[in-house]
């Protein structure tokens, strides 16, 4: 059964902090994904990375950094947190190749900023 | 800049209806239309998906309704029951690096079907 984990459910941070949200996945996945959802806006890429190492920006990156040392663990790090991060963050996986468009969701982390 | 546009945001049906959930896009170049479901507390997960080259997919009680030269694409759900209580979320492939293919999602519609 395909499984995408996040560290955790609920996580209070103070302004200014330095936050790590992980993420595991256990299909051997090539891909690995990272989306903030808020209300009305939807999903929104962050960061995304095809492989170990490698990482490319989506649409919202800034103030995010992501590492991806192996590849079943992407992590979204966010330098210095601030209120307007206070969102829910979803950890995505899927396979590589041209005919592999499905992405497997974490149950997300839902971080508040205060 | 939102390139798909999904109405509406939140839509009541009462048990047996139809839900509508129509999306609209502006990139040709997109070549995949998935719709993906979230309940709460749960990540989104795949639930249908069309590419342009057909006008309709059907998949038990959902049907996607693509319409090419109107860049628009809507989701129905026949017989709407409680347990399709939902967001919904349409999306759009909206190019690969590497073989990551990346996805731009619509707003979403909170979806309610009364007993």
């Amino acid at each position: 059964d395909v499984k995408v984990t996040q560290s955790s459910r609920y996580l209070v941070k103070r302004t200014g902090e330095k936050v790590f949200l992980e993420c595991v996945q256990d299909m051997d996945h090539e891909n690995m994904f990272w989306y903030r959802q808020d209300p009305g806006l939807g999903l929104r890429l962050i960061y995304f990375s095809y492989d170990v190492k490698m990482k490319e920006k989506g649409d919202i990156p800034e103030g995010y950094s992501v590492s991806r040392e192996k590849k079943e663990r992407f992590s979204l790090i966010l330098e210095s947190a601030s209120t307007n991060q206070t969102s829910m963050y979803l950890c995505a996986s899927s396979t590589g190749g041209s005919g592999s468009y499905e992405q497997y969701f974490g149950p997300g982390t839902r971080l508040t900023v205060t | 800049q939102q390139q798909v546009k999904q109405s509406p945001q939140s839509l009541i049906v009462q048990k047996g209806g139809i839900s509508i959930i129509n999306c609209a896009y502006e990139n040709t170049a997109f070549d995949y239309f998935p719709w993906y479901q979230q309940f709460p507390g749960k990540g989104p997960a795949l639930l249908i998906a069309i590419r342009p080259d057909v006008s309709e997919k059907k998949e038990g009680r959902f049907t996607i309704s693509f319409n090419k030269s109107a860049k628009q694409f809507s989701l129905h759900i026949m017989d709407s029951q409680p347990g399709d209580s939902a967001t919904y979320f349409c999306a759009a492939r909206g190019g690969a690096i590497q073989g990551a293919q990346k996805l731009v999602f619509g707003q979403g519609t909170r979806l309610t079907i009364n007993p």
